[in-house]
């Protein structure tokens, strides 16, 4: 069955430093792969979304994405984070329809 | 354009009563789904709707009724609350094809307590 693992329910880095959030999904490769953000009180949004056209998928706000199927990753960088960058963070399949648990981000001044 | 709307924002119901949520999308998709968030648990798919007139069972549809009332609606039906059902609620839509296909537009939430 289709699963997605997210590595760390938290996760906090300094203002300034790469970011870099995990996903790893099962080994079925999935037609599509999804990034989706959450701020507080509010629903998600979407980051970006992998489609295998490109294994480097650039998204909003400065965020990309590498898929490496030998890895079976889709992990979530940026270069530098910014105070609003802190949220929610959820990586997500559409084969069965099947979002990780989250990472919460956290900022450091 | 509004996106994804959903009422009511917060719910206060005692265990056993019905209420309805309810979910519209202004954006002519095709596919709606219904999860619901708790803590630690990400989000977790009740219901969804591929296309006009049909639905389908996700991971968690114990306890819920759906109906796709229209293209542009899809309620939400808790027949008989339970404790377990408190949660937070959202809705989505997607399009089934072009370069957005599968890119689900969420609502806003609604928080639900059964007490």
């Amino acid at each position: 069955a289709q699963s997605v693992t997210q590595l760390g329910s938290h996760v906090s880095v300094s203002e300034g430093a790469l970011v870099l959030l995990r996903c790893n999904y099962s080994s079925s490769v999935p037609p599509y792969l999804f990034w989706y953000v959450q701020y507080p009180n509010q629903g998600l949004q979407l980051l970006l979304k992998y489609t295998s056209a490109a294994t480097l998928v650039k998204g909003i706000n400065g965020f990309e994405a590498e898929f490496k199927k030998s890895e079976t990753s889709f992990h979530l960088t940026k270069p530098s984070a910014h105070m609003s960058d802190a949220a929610e963070y959820f990586c997500a399949v559409y084969d069965k329809i099947i979002f990780g648990k989250g990472t919460r981000l956290h900022i450091l001044p | 354009n509004a996106g994804v709307t959903q009422t009511p924002k917060f719910q206060v119901l005692k265990t056993g009563q019905s209420m309805t949520l309810q979910c519209a999308q202004d954006m002519n998709h095709n596919s709606m789904y219904w999860y619901r968030q708790d803590p630690g648990m990400g989000l977790r798919l009740i219901y969804y709707s591929a296309s006009e007139g049909t639905t389908d069972k996700g991971e968690v549809p114990n306890g819920y009724n759906v109906s796709r009332l229209n293209k542009r609606e899809f309620s939400l039906r808790l027949e008989s609350a339970a404790p377990s059902q408190t949660s937070v609620y959202f809705c989505a839509s997607s399009a089934l094809q072009g370069v957005k296909a599968y890119e689900q537009y969420f609502g806003p939430g609604t928080r639900l307590t059964v007490t």
